[in-house]
């Protein structure tokens, strides 16, 4: 089955404990993503790659990394997490510009 | 820069009536659209999309939009809603100018479409 596999699906941690999430996409594709959800301001996008090794910043970076070393695997990594992090998280793929986005089931981050 | 504004967070309506859900889009160059919906406790998945060519895009399951370039919208509407309607919806643009803005996705708010008996 074709799909963006996020882990975990759900985590709390504590403030400055460092964590990563892992996205996986079996489905070959060029653009990796990763947003937030916060109530009332819908996604916003973190980081995004094009393909190994190239990444670029979206509209809220800060406090996060990522890294593309492999076309199907794209981690999150929040170095020092802090509670204005806590947020539902997505990964999401795609073959190409214009093809929309696929993506995963989610992981919804405490930090306490 | 590119940015997106859903004009209504909150859309009530009965059931077989017809809904709009309003999406305005500001860019500096020419831009893909697209709606998605997000059911509870769910990912997002793709509900149409505009690329170029017809300005009306249709989806699966009853959905239209048309892009609307003079007047920068992207509404979405359906005639007749059901019950498995109710969900949240977001509108979203993309430039498809070259470089890295490929894969630049910007989302707007979201409007929660409520559609009861």
């Amino acid at each position: 089955e074709a799909q963006v596999t996020q882990n975990p699906r759900y985590l709390i941690t504590v403030t400055g404990k460092k964590l990563t999430v892992t996205c996986s996409q079996n489905m070959n594709h060029e653009y990796m993503s990763w947003y937030r959800q916060d109530p009332g301001l819908g996604l916003r996008q973190i980081y995004y790659s094009m393909n190994v090794e190239v990444t670029d910043k979206g509209d809220v970076p800060e406090g996060y990394k990522v890294s593309r070393k492999e076309k199907r695997n794209f981690p999150l990594i929040l170095e020092s997490p802090s509670p204005n992090q806590t947020s539902l998280y997505f990964c999401a793929s795609s073959f190409a510009q214009g093809y929309g986005y696929t993506f995963g089931s989610g992981t919804r981050l405490t930090v306490v | 820069a590119q940015s997106v504004t859903q004009l209504d967070s909150q859309v009530p309506v009965f059931e077989e009536a017809p809904v709009e859900l309003r999406c305005n889009y500001s860019s500096s160059v020419s831009v893909y659209l697209f709606w998605y919906v997000q059911y509870p406790n769910q990912g997002l998945q793709l509900l149409l999309k505009y690329l170029s060519g017809s300005t009306l895009v249709e989806s699966i399951n009853g959905f239209e939009a048309e892009f609307n370039k003079s007047q920068t919208s992207f509404h979405l509407r359906k005639p007749s809603v059901h019950i498995s309607d109710t969900a949240e919806y977001f509108c979203a643009v993309s430039s498809n100018a070259g470089g890295t803005s490929y894969g630049k996705l910007t989302f707007g708010q979201g409007t929660i479409l409520t559609v009861h008996p």
